[in-house]
């Protein structure tokens, strides 16, 4: 079965960059969303499509794939920002939704 | 307002059944892809369970298939998951959420309702 990859933590400082991967075989060639969740609450579609941005998502949200590698990039991060985030696809081969491990986003 | 509202879950003990629903609200029920994921305490997002609008494609994950059944009324407006044969690992939050087609984004996710199995 198709395995999605991401780093379980990434730190980050107010105002600064954060990039969170989500790798895996030919991910290129596949659709990638991406899906925040705060503590106690249910997950909020950020990034859908690689790339495209849900009505009322901040522009600081972007995402890009390709290769073997799909990021989703949050610039000038905020407080607000820290949260658990995770990537999903689709795969074709086996008529199943899969998500990746998901990442803890720190705001330091 | 857009909305899905889970309902159903509770405490059963292995071996047992529960039936879950999912009522939505303020979106075309009957043109949507319905999907159902869980969250184990402490733990990451797991797909369960996905149907296409008018139930012609129906797709679960391995480590359900044979004992969870998903299913929809879309007179109704509601989606619900069987879940039979319910062992431990089968605790969790279960969230159901909607999709413009199987392979979209799930867009519009419910509060989750709580299912813990346990002797």
């Amino acid at each position: 079965s198709y395995v999605l990859t991401q780093p379980p933590s990434v730190s980050v400082a107010p105002g600064k960059t954060a990039r969170i991967t989500c790798g895996g075989n030919n991910i290129g060639s596949k659709s990638v969303h991406w899906y925040q969740q705060k503590p106690g609450q249910a997950p909020v579609l950020v990034i859908y499509y690689d790339s495209d941005r849900p009505s009322g998502i901040p522009e600081r949200f972007s995402g890009s794939n390709s290769g073997n590698t799909a990021t989703l990039t949050i610039s000038r991060v905020e407080a607000g920002d820290e949260a658990d985030y995770y990537c999903q696809v689709w795969d074709s081969s086996s008529d199943s939704v899969v998500f990746g491990g998901g990442t803890k986003l720190t705001v330091l | 307002e857009v909305q899905l509202v889970e309902s159903g879950g509770g405490l059963v003990k292995p071996g047992g059944s529960l039936r879950l629903s999912c009522a939505a609200s303020g979106f075309t029920f009957s043109s949507y892809s319905m999907n159902w994921v869980r969250q184990a305490p402490g733990k990451g997002l797991e797909w369960v369970s996905s149907i296409s609008s008018s139930s012609s494609y129906i797709y679960y994950a391995d480590s359900v298939k044979g004992r969870f059944t998903i299913s929809r009324d879309n007179a109704k407006n509601s989606l619900y998951l069987q879940m039979n044969s319910l062992r431990a690992e089968d605790t969790a939050v279960y969230y159901c959420a909607n999709s413009g087609t199987l392979l979209g984004a799930f867009d519009i996710w419910g509060q989750g309702t709580m299912v813990t199995v346990s002797s």
